[in-house]
């Protein structure tokens, strides 16, 4: 398999459950992105890894925990979520931060009931 | 912090006719831009970027843009489109020196009209 890959593809989930997010890299790269896309709103950058530590969190609700197990995968914990964050929750993966460009998975289609 | 503005949400073009995707930026010192494109239950591919040197920067399937200091912008062009090209595009920003974040635009819906 190549590129990026994100697993499930769609998710319909309560507000009361939990579940979880993957993404994976077989890109060698070493710093991978989480991104919520909204309908005819700017991709909102949620999280930054490099070399699998946290880089960056942009002020994202405790609701939302990744983790970074390696270079190569990276998770996104989901627990007591509301209807707004109902979205296309992206993956990415870059070598450095910059000014290389970012290759993305297919993304994860969100949605709370 | 750095942002993008794409002001149209949707731009037609007939097949054959040139496309223009147009962006405009702000950003702290000199700028890092892209494009990348998205088609439908995809993500974001890459098309092009702008880091120094040359105005004009030539990208994947015919697309190139051109990088305006003065008007802050960096529009998205293809000479002639294609139905093909029927997608979604953005454009992004990060400054050369400092934060490392790159900023997105809404995107911009292009249709090419057979």
């Amino acid at each position: 398999e190549t590129g990026v890959t994100q697993t499930p593809r769609h998710l319909v989930m309560g507000m009361t459950n939990k579940k979880s997010l993957k993404c994976e890299q077989h890109l060698g790269h070493n710093a991978m992105y989480w991104y919520k896309q909204s309908a005819k709103k700017p991709l909102e950058l949620m999280f930054v890894y490099n070399f699998k530590e946290q880089t960056e969190n942009n002020s994202v609700p405790s609701r939302f925990s990744p983790e970074c197990p390696n270079s190569s995968h990276l998770f996104l914990h989901l627990h007591t979520l509301q209807p707004e964050d109902s979205a296309l929750y992206l993956c990415a993966s870059s070598q450095g931060q910059t000014p290389n460009e970012q290759f993305f998975g297919p993304g994860t289609r969100l949605t709370v009931l | 912090a750095q942002s993008v503005a794409q002001p149209e949400d949707q731009v037609n073009v007939a097949e054959g006719n040139p496309l223009t995707v147009k962006c405009t930026y702000s950003v702290s010192g000199n700028p890092y831009l892209f494009w990348y494109v998205q088609y439908p239950n995809r993500g974001l591919q890459f098309l092009l970027k702008y880091i120094t040197g040359d105005n004009l920067v030539k990208g994947s399937y015919g697309f190139e843009a051109e990088f305006n200091k003065s008007q802050t912008s960096f529009h998205l062009k293809k000479p002639s489109a294609l139905v093909s090209d029927s997608a979604l595009y953005f454009c992004a920003v990060r400054p050369l020196y400092g934060n490392n974040r790159l900023a997105f635009g809404k995107g911009n819906q292009v249709v090419v009209i057979p």
